[in-house]
């Protein structure tokens, strides 16, 4: 069964600091990656993904992520992060078989001081 | 355009009432979900289900039941409702192994 693993529980940065959230997950197969962000009070929203090809992918807001096979990682990297970014970030995979289960990390709580 | 609605917004029940949670997307997707965030904010999934077909069913209780008249539309009935029931239950599309689309997710407390 596949897992995800999300290490950082709670992020406190201030603004204009660099961010960096490790996701690591365990599955045998090829995988599909995703990270998604709830703001406070609402639902969940895809940032980025990860198919195939480039394994440096770009979202929205500024945000990136880097699949390493090798490390079984999906890390979330922003060079400068605004308070706006206040919030929960899960990391999910998805085995991109043809049943789509998609399994979620913990999440991290990532707040940002003005 | 709403793309996942789901409703109540916020539910509040007493114990070992009976609840049901109704949700619709109109997005064309085939397959459905409901998912669990509990108050530590973690995501668990409970149920698939693909063109009315379940194809997901998680270790949940019995007393959690799904229904999908149609692909469009994924209901959630709870029967004798538990205090640990209580938790922020999200209703979700997706087609094939594309990103999920969430709904605004209904608060279920149980007093």
């Amino acid at each position: 069964a596949q897992s995800v693993s999300q290490h950082n529980h709670h992020v406190i940065l201030s603004e204009a600091a660099s961010l960096e959230l490790g996701c690591n997950y365990s599955y045998g197969g090829t995988v599909n990656l995703f990270w998604y962000v709830q703001y406070p009070g609402q639902h969940l929203q895809l940032l980025l993904k990860y198919f195939s090809g480039d394994p440096l992918v770009k979202g929205i807001k500024g945000f990136e992520a880097e699949f390493i096979k090798s490390k079984f990682s999906f890390n979330l990297r922003k060079p400068s992060v605004q308070w706006s970014d206040t919030a929960e970030y899960f990391c999910a995979v998805n085995d991109g078989g043809g049943y789509q289960k998609v399994t979620f990390g913990t999440g991290t709580k990532l707040q940002v001081i003005p | 355009d709403t793309a996942v609605s789901q409703t109540p917004k916020y539910l509040v029940t007493q114990m070992g009432n009976d609840k049901s949670i109704k949700c619709e997307q109109n997005l064309g997707h085939d397959t459905m979900y409901w998912y669990k965030q509990d108050s530590k904010k973690f995501l668990k999934i409970m149920f698939s289900y693909n063109n009315k077909e379940l194809i997901i069913n998680e270790t949940v209780p019995n007393r959690f039941s799904p229904k999908s008249p149609d692909k469009a539309h994924l209901n959630l009935h709870i029967n004798s409702l538990e205090l640990g029931d209580s938790a922020v239950y999200f209703c979700a599309s997706s087609q094939s192994s594309e990103k999920l689309f969430f709904g605004s997710g209904t608060q279920l407390s149980v007093l």
